[in-house]
C-alpha cells in the first residue's frame, strides 16, 4: 500500500517565478492538507482540501493557492516567489477524525 | 489560539536507556488531540503516538508512551529502550476540536534527539 506520494523532491526556482508542487494521498484517505516546515522550525498549516474544496486556511498569502482533483490528489501552487518561500513543503492525507500520514515532502529553493 | 511549546531543543540519551521529551499546549477547546511526530533526515513526517483530551488512560505504542497530564496542559512522550535508528527531530502537534473529519495541525518547535553508544 503506497502512502503519501509528494513531487518532485527538490525542486530550484528563481524569484518572481511560479511553482506546482503535486500531492497523492495515501489509499483510502480523502482529506490534503499542505504545510510549509521552513530550516529549523515545526510545520506550519497551509490549508486544507476535502471533496475538491478549501476547508481551511493557515494564515498564508493569497500567492498560495491549491486544488483538489476528483481522486482526491492536490497540487500546491505559489506564485511570485519570494526567498521567504524557500522551505521544505509537506502534505498530509487522512480519513475522518484518524491520524494524518505524511509524505517525504518538496525541498523547495528560491534563488 | 492553539499553540504548542517544546523546550528542549536537543537531548542526548544512551542507547537501551529511556528518555522524555518534553511538550506543553495552550487551547480554550474542551475537545482536542495531542499527537507526536518524528522526523528523519529524509523529512518525512512519521506518526507515533495520539492521545485524545477524554482518554482517561495514557496512550501507549510499542517503546512509545504519552504522559497526558491534563491540568498541567503537558503530553510528554516517553521513550523507553533507545535505539540508535530513535536518533530525529521529533514534534508535538495538537488539532482542536472534533467535527468528525480532521483539521489542521498546530506544531511545536521540535526536540532533536541524538542516541549515543
Amino acid at each position: 500500500d503506497a502512502g503519501v506520494t509528494q513531487s518532485p523532491t527538490h525542486l530550484i526556482k528563481t524569484r518572481g517565478q511560479q511553482v506546482t508542487l503535486r500531492c497523492s494521498p495515501k489509499s483510502g484517505h480523502d482529506t490534503v492538507s499542505w504545510y510549509q516546515q521552513a530550516l529549523g522550525q515545526g510545520p506550519q498549516f497551509i490549508f486544507q482540501y476535502y471533496e475538491e474544496e478549501e476547508r481551511q486556511r493557515g494564515n498564508f498569502p493569497d500567492r498560495f493557492s491549491g486544488h483538489q482533483f476528483p481522486n482526491y490528489s492536490s497540487e500546491l501552487n505559489v506564485n511570485a516567489l519570494l526567498l521567504g518561500d524557500s522551505a521544505l513543503y509537506l502534505c498530509a492525507s487522512s480519513f475522518g477524525s484518524a491520524e494524518a500520514f505524511f509524505g517525504q515532502g518538496t525541498r523547495l529553493t528560491v534563488v | 489560539a492553539q499553540k504548542i511549546t517544546q523546550t528542549q531543543p536537543g537531548m542526548f540519551v544512551q542507547e537501551k536507556e529511556a528518555v522524555t521529551l518534553d511538550c506543553t499546549y495552550d487551547t480554550s477547546d474542551q475537545s482536542y488531540g495531542l499527537f507526536w511526530y518524528k522526523q528523519p533526515s529524509s523529512g518525512e513526517m512519521i506518526f507515533l503516538i495520539y492521545q485524545g483530551s477524554y482518554d482517561e488512560q495514557n496512550a501507549t505504542e510499542g517503546r512509545y508512551s504519552l504522559n497526558f497530564q491534563k491540568a498541567r496542559k503537558s503530553a510528554n512522550l516517553v521513550i523507553s529502550a533507545s535505539q540508535l535508528g530513535d536518533s530525529a527531530m521529533y514534534f508535538c502537534a495538537m488539532r482542536e476540536g472534533y467535527s468528525g473529519t480532521a483539521s489542521k495541525l498546530t506544531f511545536g518547535t521540535g526536540t532533536r534527539l541524538q542516541v549515543t553508544l
